[in-house]
Parts: structure tokens; C-alpha cells; sequence
């Protein structure tokens, strides 16, 4: 079964410093996508950014970025220059990419941006 | 755009009774799914429905059902209420691209069930 681990269940950084949550994981699969969603006190879930297995690079959404290592079942996410707003939970999620599409999350990192 | 829409927002039922969440996703996506996200954890998947099909069933007790609608509108359906089903109850809605697979999943703001 796949299973996804956040191991920081909470995480504090500097306003404009910057900070990495980490996530790892574990498939036998090889067709996947990795994502970060972003959840804030007002409960919807949004995207930060999304890693398709297949490819090598790494991807990268303005402040946002990944480290992702195939070989170690690694999905880092790094926020570079943090702002109050970032402050919420991350949660780093797994989904197959066919069957039932689901999503397999972890149990989160909160993250205090501080002014 | 509308995005995905949940309703209600809180409810507060008793053990025992029975209750349907609603969601309505963007439109243009036929795929509707259901997760369950309990205090301090991250979300669990319930159902998916594809073109008003069951497309995938996570693990949960048959108390839990759903549907999709032609519009492609979908309800969760929890019998027998327990405590433990207090939680979050998200609804996302993605495009099946086919060969191409899924785009990623956009959420609504949830349904806050409290069992008492």
C-alpha cells in the first residue's frame, strides 16, 4: 500500500526567511504525481504545486519549489522569501495517475510564518 | 468561475441519525470525489463517481454512500451516525483527460460534521 509521511508536525519560520518541509513516500508504482496542497484556517485545500514522477526536473510555482528525489521516495517543498499568508497546514499528497485517481495524504506540517 | 460548492457548511446531528452532504463541482468537471478529513490528520479518501459511475471506494464502513447526479452533482450519504464520523467532509472535482489522466483535484471548503 502507498503510504505518505510527514515527519515536521510543526514548523515555524522568519517573515522573508526561507524554510523545507520535508515529505517522503513509498510506491512500487513508477506512474504517479506528487502534489502540496496548502490548507488555511478557512478549510479549502489549494495547490501549491505539482510534480509529475516521470519527469526529472524539478518543479517550481514563483516562491515555491520542490526537491524531489525518485530514488530516496523524497518530495521537499522549500518557500523561499515566507510571507504571513503562507501560514496554514501542508499537506504533501500521492495519486496514482489512473485507476481511481485518489489521493493518499500525510498527516500534515502546520506552518507560523512570523513577522 | 464558481469554484466547488459544499453545503451546508456545519451540521450537527446525533447518534443514530442520518445525514447527506451535497457538493457541486466546476463546471466542465465530471469526476467528484469524497474525503474524510478527522481533527490533526490529513484527508481520507471515501468515493470517487466518474460520469455517474462508482470509479473507486476507500475504506470505509457501507454506512457511507454516495451518487452523482447528471449534472454532475454529487451526495454523501452517512447512516447510522457515529461519533467518530465527526470530521471534515471534503469534495473535490477534477477533468479526466483520458490517456492523459487527471488534472489535479480543486476542493471545496468542506462540510464540518459534528456527532453528538
Amino acid at each position: 500500500a502507498q503510504t505518505v509521511t510527514q515527519s515536521q508536525p510543526e514548523m515555524s519560520v522568519q517573515e522573508a526567511e526561507t524554510v523545507t518541509l520535508s515529505c517522503t513516500y513509498d510506491t512500487s508504482e513508477n506512474n504517479y504525481y506528487l502534489f502540496w496542497y496548502k490548507q488555511p484556517p478557512s478549510r479549502q485545500m489549494i495547490l501549491v504545486i505539482r510534480q509529475e514522477a516521470y519527469k526529472q526536473q524539478n518543479a517550481t510555482e514563483n516562491r515555491f519549489s520542490v526537491n524531489f528525489q525518485k530514488a530516496a521516495k523524497s518530495f521537499s517543498l522549500k518557500i523561499s522569501d515566507s510571507q504571513l499568508g503562507d501560514t496554514a497546514m501542508y499537506f504533501c499528497a500521492f495519486r496514482f495517475n489512473s485507476g481511481t485517481y485518489k489521493y493518499i495524504f500525510g498527516t500534515g506540517t502546520r506552518l507560523k510564518v512570523l513577522a | 468561475d464558481a469554484g466547488v460548492t459544499q453545503s451546508p457548511t456545519h451540521l450537527i446531528k446525533t447518534r443514530g441519525q442520518h445525514v447527506t452532504l451535497r457538493c457541486s463541482p466546476i463546471s466542465g468537471h465530471k469526476s467528484v470525489s469524497w474525503y474524510q478529513q478527522v481533527l490533526g490528520q490529513g484527508p481520507q479518501f471515501i468515493f470517487q463517481y466518474y460520469e455517474k459511475e462508482e470509479r473507486g471506494r476507500g475504506n470505509f464502513p457501507d454506512r457511507f454512500s454516495a451518487r452523482q447526479f447528471p449534472n454532475y452533482s454529487s451526495e454523501l450519504n452517512v447512516n447510522a451516525l457515529l461519533l467518530g464520523d465527526s470530521a471534515l467532509y471534503l469534495c473535490a472535482s477534477s477533468i479526466f483527460t483520458g490517456g492523459q489522466g487527471a488534472t489535479e483535484a480543486f476542493f471545496g471548503q468542506g462540510t464540518r460534521l459534528t456527532v453528538v
